[in-house]
Formats: C-alpha cells, sequence, structure tokens
C-alpha cells in the first residue's frame, strides 16, 4: 500500500539553528500539507501546498517557515531560525483529490534546546 | 470559520462494551467531516468519512459514526470495544474536498479500553 514517508524522525537542534524537515507524498497525489502536533495534543494545521504555491497558511506559518517542492517528489517544511516553541511533531499529509481524506506520515519529531 | 469540539479529553470504557466519543462541529455549506485514529508515537490514519448520503457511515476496525445536522454532531461508535481500540481519536472538518482546503482536527479524544 502506498505510503508517505517522512525524514528524519527525529531531530534535536540548536535554538536559532536552520532546520529542513523531507516528506515524500503518495506519487499520484496532488495536494500537500504540514501539520504539527504538540506533546502529543491537538493537530494544528501549518500549510497546504497544490501545484508549486502556497495554498492556504495558518497563523502559525509564519515568516520563518517556508515550504517548497524542488525536485516533483520532495515535499519540505522549513524553519529558518528555530526556536524553543517550535519543538513539537510535524506531519506531512497528502491527498488524491476527490476522495476526502488525508494520508499521513510517521511524523517527525523536532527538539530545538 | 470552520471548527470542530470533541468535548471528552477521554473516554474509559469496558471491553465488550459500546463506545461512543463525541464530536460537533461548525463549518459554513456542506460539512465534510472525517474521524482519524493515531496509535502512540505513529502518525494519523483514517477510519470513516461523511460526505453525503446515509447519516450512518460505517468505517474501518468495526467503527461506525452518525451525522446529525440538526446536532451539528457526528459522533464516532462501535458496539463493542476492544482493548486494541485503545488510542488518540481525532474528528476533523474540511469545507471541500480536495486539496487547498485545509482540514481542522479537533482536540482529540483519549480512548482507554479495559479488559
Amino acid at each position: 500500500e502506498p505510503e508517505v514517508t517522512q525524514t528524519p524522525s527525529h531531530q534535536v537542534t540548536q535554538m536559532g539553528q536552520e532546520v529542513i524537515l523531507r516528506c515524500v507524498p503518495i506519487s499520484n497525489h496532488l495536494y500537500f500539507y504540514w501539520y504539527r502536533q504538540i506533546l502529543g495534543q491537538k493537530v494544528e494545521f501549518l500549510v497546504s501546498f497544490y501545484n508549486n504555491e502556497i495554498s492556504e497558511k495558518s497563523e502559525i506559518f509564519d515568516d520563518q517557515f517556508s515550504v517548497e517542492r524542488p525536485d516533483g517528489s520532495n515535499f519540505t517544511l522549513k524553519i529558518r531560525s528555530t526556536k524553543l516553541e517550535d519543538s513539537a511533531m510535524y506531519f506531512c499529509a497528502s491527498l488524491g483529490g476527490g476522495t476526502g481524506e488525508l494520508f499521513f506520515g510517521e511524523g517527525s519529531r523536532l527538539t530545538v534546546l | 470559520a470552520q471548527s470542530v469540539a470533541q468535548p471528552e479529553d477521554q473516554v474509559n470504557v469496558a471491553e465488550g462494551n459500546p463506545l461512543t466519543v463525541k464530536c460537533t462541529y461548525s463549518v459554513s455549506g456542506n460539512p465534510y467531516l472525517f474521524w482519524y485514529v493515531q496509535y502512540p508515537n505513529r502518525g494519523l490514519q483514517f477510519l470513516l468519512k461523511y460526505i453525503t448520503g446515509d447519516n450512518l457511515v460505517k468505517g474501518s476496525y468495526g467503527f461506525e459514526a452518525e451525522f446529525n445536522k440538526s446536532q451539528t454532531s457526528f459522533h464516532l461508535k462501535k458496539p463493542s470495544a476492544l482493548v486494541s481500540d485503545s488510542a488518540l481519536y481525532f474528528c476533523a472538518v474540511s469545507p471541500a474536498i480536495g486539496g487547498g482546503f485545509k482540514t481542522i482536527f479537533g482536540a482529540g479524544t483519549r480512548l482507554f479500553v479495559k479488559a
């Protein structure tokens, strides 16, 4: 069964450092998302991406965040200068269109020290 | 603006008993409603969805959910709980099917099924 894969599974970084989280969505999907979850609690929407541009973003997704799909397969989330409060589990999801349900990766745990 | 409420942080039920996890929503237009499950240290997995049609929808692992438009609710149910159903359950709403439209999740309800 096709799946969304995310790397790394866990990253520890110092405050102020740049972090890139990578995702490989399901190959024929067209819509891509990043969500984050802090301490196993609420799942918060960050950004949606379609046709190589951002469709929608939340207030959390400020200038420190960016997304891109550089090579037609990887979908990346970059945090330019990490803060302590960026520590969370980050989930990538993709959507095939017309079905509605999101397919999630297993997540990348980011710890900012 | 769309929103989802899950009024219970935790639901405890004995194995073999029926379970209900509650969800209410607020969305303009026709709602597209979903339930997802999350096991420890895993991503979210789709359980079931309501788009249109029959108010009772069936999903994975014997779960079902009932859409009630007048009460704006979409409660998750299972006739007989299993210990293995213990997990974190998220109700979600989307304003439309398809990409570019964000799916918003409730705060989650932790289900404990006791043997």
